[in-house]
């Protein structure tokens, strides 16, 4: 199985700053049709997780733009930009281009 | 409105059998690959199992082959998971997911095995 490796699993936030998580796949998740099938999610406390981005850098509908990514290959970025209360949780990269997808460990957001 | 409802979940001895339901609404369902993913009290995320559209096509994640098998009724809308010989490493809560993807996820429903 592929490996996600998330960095940090903790991140304290001033409310207003940016956050960064980093994501690292042990293989590469270009699929045979030429995308990359990585994506992140978040889980808010006592929620179902939710899809955020897409294919390493496609906002899912009625996420704001303040969460962008990034990267290729087998290094991913989720940046959190203006972090306000409601971004607190746990992001979960996951690549699914091969079977079975597979999750990181998560990195816990919270506020300072 | 476009949702997924999960129902089934509950106590249930280790060897046990319990049988988990989802319930689409708002999307065509038909055209979907659908899939269960769980989650262990206080960890991560792990794919169970997902399957075809047209069932043609099913895989499961090793700790689970043999025991869980997932199908479908798209008149019905619903994608089922029926689970057998229960341990309590399966102990979970367990959302319904739309595609590889994930990009719909259902409120979940918690699996708890334990005598």
């Amino acid at each position: 199985d592929v490996v996600m490796t998330q960095s940090p699993l903790s991140l304290p936030v001033t409310l207003g700053q940016s956050a960064s998580i980093s994501c690292r796949s042990s293989q590469g998740l270009v699929s045979a049709d030429g995308n990359t099938y990585f994506n992140w999610f978040q889980q808010r406390p006592g929620q179902s997780p939710r899809r955020l981005i897409n294919k390493v850098f496609n906002r899912d509908s009625g996420v704001p733009d303040r969460f962008s990514g990034s990267g290729s290959g087998t290094d991913f970025t989720l940046i959190i930009s203006r972090v306000q209360a409601e971004d607190v949780g746990v992001y979960y990269c996951m690549q699914s281009t091969h079977w079975p997808p597979t999750f990181g460990e998560g990195t816990k957001v919270e506020i300072k | 409105e476009v949702r997924l409802v999960e129902s089934g979940g509950g106590l249930v001895q280790p060897g046990g059998s319990l049988r988990l339901s989802c319930s689409a609404s708002g999307f065509t369902f038909s055209n979907q690959w659908m899939g269960w993913v769980r989650q262990a009290p206080g960890k991560g995320l792990e794919w169970v199992a997902i399957i075809k559209e047209a069932e043609d096509e099913i895989r499961y994640v090793d700790s689970v082959k043999g025991r869980f098998t997932i199908s479908r009724d798209n008149a019905k809308r619903s994608l089922f998971l029926q689970m057998n010989s229960l341990r309590g490493e399966d102990t979970a809560v367990y959302y319904c997911a739309r595609g590889w993807a994930g990009d719909l996820w259902g409120q979940g429903t918690p699996v708890i095995v334990s005598s």
